[in-house]
């Protein structure tokens, strides 16, 4: 199955501050996803990135709060823009290996905004 | 909608016991279920995938059941062990026009005490 690599694993930002997150696939894929996880939560679909198009957003995430980039089959990134502390999360990005081997996640990047 | 909620929301048991974890999906339309296992603040790994047209299916001391039907899976780790202590996910795909999208229960936060 497909290898994701995410960084930063963690970081502390300042509020007001945004932090860019990536996510990186050792092989083509059509879509790839970022979740959000708050403290205790489980988790939840921010959008779905598509090379070549703007990414689709669910209800209640917004393009200029998480603007995403998606250059190529094989790379994306995630950036939350001017933070506060309920942006506290973790954040995950996941692949669809297909039928057979369902989803794939990166390790999470582990975001405390102060 | 579908709704995916795990029972219990936790659990903790001594070294060497079988258990079993559940999960219940509302709309029993689904492509597929993902059972997943997550360490504190690190990313999901995949621990089984059973599709639509199967029962079961079983990976070392694991073993995934579904009752499409009844709108129910379950996890039955055999043995545990405190490497085992983790926090447990189910996912389920939709068959539908969303059919990318997983959606998930809250998790069983496991612990095996030695």
């Amino acid at each position: 199955s497909a290898v994701i690599s995410q960084k930063p694993s963690r970081d502390i930002c300042q509020r007001g501050t945004s932090l860019t997150i990536q996510c990186q696939v050792d092989s083509q894929v059509t879509m790839m996803f970022w979740y959000r996880q708050q403290p205790g939560q489980s988790l939840t679909l921010i959008a779905t990135a598509n090379q070549g198009s703007e990414a689709t957003y669910e209800s209640g995430f917004v393009i200029d709060k998480f603007p995403i980039s998606r250059p190529n089959l094989t790379f994306s990134t995630l950036t939350v823009s001017n933070m506060s502390p309920e942006d506290s999360s973790i954040y995950l990005c996941s692949v669809d290996q297909g039928r057979n081997d369902g989803y794939t996640f990166g390790s999470g990047t582990r975001l405390t905004v102060v | 909608k579908q709704e995916v909620t795990q029972i219990p929301a936790a659990l903790s048991v001594p070294e060497g016991e079988n258990l079993v974890l559940n999960c219940s999906f509302t709309d029993s339309a689904i492509y597929n279920l993902q059972w997943f296992r997550q360490d504190p603040g690190k990313g999901l790994t995949s621990l089984l995938l059973i599709q639509s047209s199967q029962r079961e299916q079983t990976s070392g001391r694991l073993n995934a059941s579904l009752d499409k039907s009844s709108g129910r899976s379950t996890l039955y780790i055999a043995a545990s062990q405190p490497g085992d202590s983790a926090t447990y996910l189910c996912a389920v795909r939709g068959s539908g026009d969303s059919s990318y999208k997983l959606i998930f229960g809250s998790g069983t936060r496991l612990l095996v005490r030695p």
